[in-house]
């Protein structure tokens, strides 16, 4: 059965205070790695899909990284606005179903 | 911009009666999933179709749960009887029709259902 476990449960960051968080991964065959940021009140919302190891993606102030086993979110020079629950999921090859961790809360102080 | 939308976006009902959720994918996206979210188990895949036919509903109470895609533009997620464990935001996603598996999934805004 596939399974994704991220950490920290919550991160509490100072305005410009880079961070990262984890996801850890197991699961028959990867298709794709997936990260989507979720507001509250919300649809989650993609952010990046990562396919092999050692590939690398960013998008404004993240940069998502992935390994055989894990995956990496860091959050550089945070602002207020990127408070939010950031997901990870995984997708097992030839299949669309997506197994989603429990999120990492990440809240931003101005 | 294409987006999924979901009907209603809040629902109060009382234990025993029937809720049906609606859920128009973006047009042209043939797949279509149902998600359920809840704090304790997080966002958990109920049923998906592809070209409206059922492919997986393996995650879904299939005493009390039916999902069903009528037609391109419309997908439904009925709950009957209702129970108060049912109450969560209930999510509806949709994949472009390219036929590779790599497509992502794009979420609608959710229906909250609280069951009393």
């Amino acid at each position: 059965e596939d399974q994704v476990t991220q950490s920290p449960e919550a991160l509490r960051l100072q305005e410009g205070e880079s961070s990262s968080l984890n996801c850890s991964y197991t699961v028959s065959g990867l298709r794709g790695l997936f990260w989507y940021r979720q507001d509250p009140g919300k649809g989650p919302e993609f952010l990046f899909t990562l396919y092999s190891a050692g590939e690398e993606k960013e998008k404004e102030r993240l940069k998502a990284t992935l390994t055989k086993k894990e995956s990496f979110l860091h959050i550089t020079a945070p602002k207020p606005e990127d408070s939010a629950t950031y997901l990870c999921a995984v997708s097992p090859s030839n299949d669309y179903k997506l197994s989603f961790g429990a999120g990492t809360t990440v809240t931003v102080r101005a | 911009d294409a987006r999924v939308t979901q009907t209603p976006r809040h629902k109060v009902t009382e234990m025993g009666q029937e809720v049906t959720m609606r859920c128009q994918p973006i047009l042209g996206h043939n797949t279509v999933f149902w998600y359920r979210q809840t704090m304790m188990q997080g966002l958990e895949l109920l049923a998906y179709f592809r070209n409206r036919a059922p492919l997986d509903d393996s995650g879904m109470p299939k005493d009390r749960f039916s999902a069903e895609m009528p037609d391109a533009t419309l997908a439904t997620l009925k709950i009957q009887p209702s129970e108060p464990r049912d109450s969560a935001v209930y999510f509806c996603a949709s994949v472009p029709s390219t036929g590779a598996t790599s497509e992502t999934q794009y979420f609608g805004p959710g229906t909250r259902l609280l069951v009393l």
